[in-house]
């Protein structure tokens, strides 16, 4: 199984809701990420677990909260979101360490309103 | 400020044409390569990577890239393209610093009419 699930498929939110997206592997892979991509651009990093420990925070606002509650899950709460929030956010994950791919899921599109 | 450049934003070619989409980064030291496609309507996909030994990699689907470190580059390339390689293409840059920290260039779209 080389698939990285995510859910919902599309999420649409207002701007006083609280909502979370999860996505979850089954590679035995104990590094996984969230990326916010907007539309015609290029992916970027949000976070970063390794061994379920947060790595890498990219200075993201606190209206975004990762979670992982084990290694093969990873939860992104989402609260009082701007309308530029809305993108498509990617999961991935991989063996720990720098000298592997990155799997991807296929995003969940959120829309804030 | 460090950074993974793609010359080429959009591409058209025609069907049997080559291709060579070109990728430069600006990161000193040892750096993993990868080339990652994303066809419409769906997620990213690895095409190829390059960490040590052979700078010639080949990945699927006939791509092929070349790891040239004088110039901090790796350009794609296919030497006949077909219309299914219709797709956004992205260069990434992985520093090791032991976290996976990829940073993606800006994307080259690539329209192949049949």
């Amino acid at each position: 199984d080389t698939e990285v699930t995510q859910t919902p498929k599309h999420l649409v939110m207002g701007m006083t809701n609280k909502k979370s997206l999860k996505c979850e592997q089954h590679m035995g892979h104990r590094a996984m990420y969230w990326y916010k991509q907007k539309a015609k651009k290029p992916p970027e990093l949000m976070f970063v677990y390794s061994y379920e420990k947060l790595s890498i925070n990219e200075s993201v606002p606190s209206r975004f909260s990762p979670e992982c509650p084990n290694s093969s899950l990873l939860n992104l709460h989402l609260h009082a979101l701007q309308p530029e929030d809305s993108a498509l956010y990617l999961c991935a994950s991989s063996p720990s360490g720098s000298s592997y791919e990155q799997y991807f899921g296929p995003g969940t599109r959120l829309t804030v309103t | 400020a460090q950074s993974v450049s793609q010359h080429n934003h959009h591409v058209i070619l025609s069907e049997a044409a080559s291709l060579e989409l070109g990728c430069n980064y600006s990161y000193g030291g040892t750096v993993n390569l990868f080339w990652y496609v994303q066809y419409p309507g769906q997620h990213l996909q690895l095409l190829l990577k390059y960490f040590s030994g052979d700078p010639l990699v080949k990945g699927i689907k006939g791509f092929e890239a070349e790891f040239i470190k004088s110039k901090f580059s790796f350009n794609l390339r296919k030497p006949s393209v077909q219309w299914s390689d219709t797709a956004e293409y992205f260069c990434a840059v992985n520093r090791e610093t032991g976290f996976q920290k990829l940073v993606f260039g800006t994307g080259t779209r690539l329209l192949v009419s049949p």
